[in-house]
């Protein structure tokens, strides 16, 4: 069975840095790339970043581009996104997703960004 | 990156069909078969839907279909049933190697 367990979210002040996790398991994590995704509390789906199997290529949504980090550790079967200069705009429900078309999901780790 | 543009709500009675568009530019929908659906109940993860604008995960009812038309993608459920009401939003892949989501759209079963 597929698993996508985040954790790290918390609360952060503005300004502030914070790094999620994805622990995956039940399939071939190095085979599949991985999203994250984010949700504003009652507002829709922003899609955030994606990396390859790999890890040699990433992508980012303009809106977090150059304050946030994706990377994976596909011998821990892990994926991360480092975020710096948190924006209280970047308050959301994170969530990680598995391959080109987010055929899996985890449950999501809550980022509150208030002073 | 502007949000792929779907209506804020689309109702139906039980059995009845519905179909919901996904409208985006030549950029993304129109120049890519990488258009997705997901559902999202209240409370939780998004379930992926349709991929690659018609393909069905396995698991999926064949009362949910996908297709496209230049610009504009489509969700069509048939047979709706009270299980349906959630919120769908579509997603695509666009020229900038990035990804795009829908602004989502509220079914109800009425």
């Amino acid at each position: 069975e597929v698993q996508l367990v985040e954790s790290g979210g918390g609360l952060v002040q503005p300004g502030g840095s914070l790094r999620l996790s994805c622990a995956a398991s039940g399939f071939t994590f190095s085979s599949y790339w991985m999203h994250w995704v984010r949700q504003a509390p009652g507002k829709g789906l922003v899609w955030v970043s994606r990396i390859n199997s790999d890890g040699s290529s990433t992508s980012y949504a303009d809106s977090v581009k150059g304050r946030f980090t994706i990377s994976r550790d596909n011998a821990k079967n892990t994926l991360y996104l480092q975020m710096n200069s948190l924006r209280a705009e970047d308050t959301a429900v994170y969530y990680c997703a598995r391959g080109r078309s987010g055929g899996d999901w985890g449950q999501g780790t809550l980022v509150t960004v208030s002073s | 990156q502007s949000a792929l543009t779907q209506p804020a709500s689309v109702s139906g009675s039980p059995g009845q069909s519905i179909t919901i568009s996904c409208t985006g530019t030549s950029s993304d929908v129109g120049g890519y078969n990488y258009v997705s659906w997901y559902q999202q109940h209240p409370g939780k993860a998004p379930k992926l839907m349709i991929y690659d604008v018609s393909k069905r995960p396995s698991g999926v009812s064949n009362r949910f279909s996908g297709s496209k038309s230049g610009n504009t993608a489509s969700l069509t459920i048939s047979g709706l049933q009270a299980e349906d009401e959630a919120d769908y939003y579509c997603s695509s892949y666009t020229s900038s190697s990035t990804y795009v989501f829908g602004t989502g759209t509220k079914v109800t079963v009425l």
